[in-house]
């Protein structure tokens, strides 16, 4: 395991529910990371928090909100998604100055 | 726009031999990576090469780093049936910690 861990592993959801997603890592690092992955695509990366302040928002909608409380923790809440969000989220970590990141096993959404 | 791009799309070889993989990028970069991802999991880190680096080795993989055609190859020698995964190459440009993924390579290693 690379010290990352994501729950829940799988998740389905009605387009009108409200669930958030967890990351936690125990890796002593400092910066964050939320990725969607679809089938077909190149991985999307949707959010950044380095010391616990977003510093990148991909042009995400909304619909899906960040949260990250320290630096080790890292949530993503869900709310009226579309069928379209359907995909892999996936988290990652890293130390700030450093470019390898490691990833959580990732939660697979699907939405209704 | 993307920026890592993968080729082959799709890999499929015998156990024993090896693959072969590349990757083209558009822009400057500090360093680039691979990264080895099995069905629905998350994506493991492989290497990394720098910029001012040409060639890096680890056990059986081997990168190549062409700045100035701004490709990289992986090359996975004596392939072993549990190397079957997708493989995918990300760019790293500036120290913000921002990585840019390919689509990436699915390797089949049939036993």
């Amino acid at each position: 395991e690379t010290g990352v861990t994501q729950t829940p592993r799988h998740l389905v959801m009605g387009m009108t529910n409200k669930k958030s997603l967890k990351c936690e890592q125990h890796l002593g690092h400092n910066a964050m990371y939320w990725y969607k992955q679809s089938a077909k695509k190149p991985l999307e990366l949707m959010f950044v928090y380095n010391f616990k302040e977003q510093t990148e928002n991909n042009s995400v909608p909304s619909r899906f909100s960040p949260e990250c409380p320290n630096s080790s923790h890292l949530f993503l809440h869900l709310h009226t998604l579309q069928p379209e969000d359907s995909a892999l989220y996936l988290c990652a970590s890293s130390q700030t100055g450093t470019d390898t990141q490691y990833f959580g096993p990732g939660t697979r959404l699907t939405v209704l | 726009s993307q920026q890592g791009e993968e080729d082959p799309q799709a890999l499929s070889i015998q156990e024993g031999e090896n693959a072969t993989m590349n990757c083209s990028y558009k822009t400057s970069i500090n360093n680039l990576q691979w990264y080895r991802q099995n069905s629905g999991r998350g994506l493991v880190h492989l290497i990394l090469i720098r910029s001012n680096e040409r060639e890096k080795h680890s056990g059986r993989l081997r990168v190549t780093l062409d700045t100035s055609k701004k490709s990289s190859s992986l090359l996975i020698t004596a392939s072993r049936a549990a190397d079957t995964a997708s493989y995918f190459c990300a760019t790293a440009g500036s120290n913000t910690g921002k990585l840019i993924f390919g689509q990436g390579t699915t390797l089949q290693v049939k036993p």
